[in-house]
């Protein structure tokens, strides 16, 4: 069965420092891969997703992610961590084929910025 | 546009109690979603409708959650009775396409908030 992996249930950065939150996939073939954040009391967000042959995809809020086939990873990043960043990240999956749009999330990884 | 409504917003009741959710999709949108989160782990889906009918309830406990979606519009997911492991955040969702296609963006309600005590 299709599963996420997100490495890290907590990571806190600096402000102004790198965001590097770790995302793995198992499946033999590439699924759809999105990333989504939820703030305190709020619904998730759509900050990317991956669903074409460009392996770099940016999003909103100055983030973006890089899929690699080889590691079976979708790593979100972002260069300057700001406070307003302070979230909750969730990866998700959803099979190519055969799949309504069920999507598969990972257990999240809460990000902390210090000021 | 308007984004997806949920109410309430928060909801204590005791066990074996019954509860109900309410979502209201974004105009337009064929598919809806309902997904369970609970405390500390990724929301899973419950149930999914394409129009007025279910594409997918496999992992809908049927022996005490219902959900319909009558007219193909809004959305009503009921526990009857409750128990303690069902405390968790309700997050309704929902997509433009057809058939919900795997590419499409869902869009989230802000969830609803139930404690089982």
């Amino acid at each position: 069965a299709q599963s996420v992996t997100q490495l890290g249930s907590h990571v806190s950065v600096s402000e102004g420092a790198l965001v590097l939150l770790r995302c793995n996939y198992s499946s033999s073939v590439p699924p759809y891969l999105f990333w989504y954040v939820q703030y305190p009391n709020q619904g998730l967000q759509l900050l990317l997703k991956y669903t074409s042959a460009a392996t770099l995809v940016k999003g909103i809020n100055g983030f973006e992610a890089e899929f690699k086939k080889s590691e079976t990873s979708f790593h979100l990043t972002k260069p300057s961590a700001h406070m307003s960043d302070a979230a909750e990240y969730f990866c998700a999956v959803t099979p190519r084929s055969g799949n309504t749009g069920k999507l598969i999330f990972g257990q999240g990884t809460t990000l902390q910025v210090k000021p | 546009e308007a984004g997806v409504a949920q109410s309430p917003r928060y909801k204590i009741i005791e066990k074996r109690q019954s509860v109900a959710f309410w979502c209201n999709p974004i105009s337009g949108h064929a598919t809806l979603y309902w997904y369970q989160q609970i405390l500390g782990q990724g929301p899973k889906l419950l149930i999914q409708f394409q129009n007025n009918g279910v594409v997918d309830d496999s992992q809908l406990p049927k022996d005490r959650f219902s959900a319909e979606r009558l007219k193909g519009v809004d959305s009503t997911l009921k526990i009857q009775p409750a128990k303690l492991e069902d405390s968790a955040v309700y997050l309704c969702a929902s997509s433009s396409l057809e058939g919900g296609g795997a590419r499409d963006t869902q869009y989230f309600g802000p969830g609803t908030r139930l404690t089982v005590l």
